[in-house]
Parts: structure tokens; C-alpha cells; sequence
């Protein structure tokens, strides 16, 4: 079965502080993507990140930066000197890739968000 | 997003009532999931279709709860007889082809009195 991890309920930070959001995946698939979203006060989820197993390369994207360690069964995902339009439940999501590329669809398996708070 | 849209978003319901919650996607895609994401919560996995293939109903938590979709196209979650314990935000998402993330609608907001 598949289980992701978010230790962190909440975090608060000062705006200009870097702050990184971990998660912890468990899976018996050797093939499988990650994916990061963001849930504004709005609501809406907001696709952030897609990640697959077999891709260790760390990836930046302006003032993200996600960190993928096979090894460690770990996501982590890094907001460089944050400002408040940061503050949202950040959720992280895992699904076997296998179905996706053959065209399928598969549930994504979320862990429990992690409420971040980006102070002036 | 701007490719599913929900309806209502708000939908308030006395117990014991049924509920019906309509995902239509704006551009045609093969694969759509429903999810429930109560109060503090994660998203909870629900069902999903998948083109002509039977849905996987795995994740529906009872019977009560029922979804169909029409034409490969519109979807409809139905509850029955609603409990206190379904007040939740139910979200609909389809899966892109292109990067293959799913994009999400913006949910409706299920409040059973």
C-alpha cells in the first residue's frame, strides 16, 4: 500500500526566511511519480511539481526547489526567501506511474498537507 | 482550474436528504477522480473513470455514496440519505495528458444540518 507522510501540520515563518516542507513516501512500486500541490485560502489545488522515480535530478523552478533522495524515501520541498502570497497548505501526492503512461489514470495517494504561515 | 468545473460550491443539505455534486470538464479527458477532503484533512480518494472501463469504486465509503459518468464527458457524485460525518469539500479532477498532473476543480463545499 501506498503512504505519504507530512510530519509537519504547521509552519510558520517570517516573509524572506527559506523554509522546507518534507515528505516521506512508502511504496513497493519501483515506478512512480511524485507531485507537490498548493492549496491557497481559495481553495483551488495547484499543481506545482511532477516527479518521477526514476529521476533523482533536483529541480528549481524561481524560488522552488524540490529535493528527490530515492534513498530516503524523500520529497522535500524548498520556498527560498518566502513571501505571504506562500502562506497554503502545501500537499504532497504519490501515484504509480506505470498506468500513467500507458495512457491509464491511478488515484494519487496524499499525505496530509502541511499548513504554512508567511508573516510581514 | 479553469479545465474542471464544479457545481454548486456550496451546497448546504439537511441530514437524511440526498445530494447530487456535478464535475464537467471543459476539455475532454479519459481519466476522472473524485476526492473528499474534510475538515484539517488530506484528500481521501473516492472513484474514479477511466474512458468505457468500469470505475474503480474503491475508495466510496459506503453505500450511500454512488458516482456515474455520462457521455465520457459530465460526472455526477451522489450521496444518499447524508450524514453529518460527509460535511467535506468534494473536489473532481481530471489528468492531463501533456505533463500528466491532474488538475482539480474548485470543489464544493458539503455542509449536512
Amino acid at each position: 500500500a501506498q503512504k505519504v507522510t507530512q510530519a509537519q501540520t504547521e509552519i510558520s515563518v517570517v516573509e524572506k526566511e527559506d523554509v522546507t516542507l518534507d515528505c516521506v513516501y512508502e511504496t513497493r512500486d519501483t515506478t512512480y511519480y511524485l507531485f507537490w500541490y498548493k492549496q491557497p485560502p481559495s481553495g483551488e489545488l495547484v499543481f506545482l511539481i511532477r516527479r518521477n522515480s526514476f529521476d533523482e535530478q533536483n529541480e528549481i523552478s524561481g524560488r522552488y526547489s524540490w529535493n528527490f533522495q530515492k534513498s530516503t524515501s524523500s520529497f522535500n520541498f524548498t520556498i527560498t526567501a518566502s513571501q505571504v502570497v506562500d502562506s497554503a497548505v502545501y500537499f504532497c501526492a504519490l501515484s504509480e506511474a506505470r498506468k500513467i503512461l500507458t495512457g491509464g489514470g491511478n488515484k494519487l495517494t496524499f499525505g496530509t498537507g502541511t499548513q504554512l504561515k508567511v508573516e510581514l | 482550474g479553469a479545465g474542471v468545473s464544479q457545481s454548486p460550491s456550496n451546497k448546504v443539505t439537511e441530514k437524511g436528504k440526498d445530494v447530487e455534486l456535478r464535475c464537467d470538464p471543459i476539455s475532454g479527458h479519459t481519466a476522472l477522480y473524485w476526492y473528499r477532503q474534510s475538515l484539517g484533512q488530506g484528500l481521501e480518494f473516492l472513484i474514479y473513470f477511466q474512458g468505457n472501463s468500469a470505475p474503480d469504486k474503491s475508495g466510496l465509503p459506503s453505500d450511500r455514496f454512488s458516482a456515474e459518468r455520462t457521455g465520457g464527458s459530465v460526472s455526477t457524485l451522489t450521496i444518499q440519505r447524508t450524514q453529518q460525518e460527509d460535511s467535506a469539500v468534494y473536489l473532481c479532477a481530471v489528468k492531463e495528458t501533456t505533463n500528466y498532473g491532474y488538475t482539480f476543480g474548485s470543489g464544493t463545499r458539503l455542509t449536512v444540518v
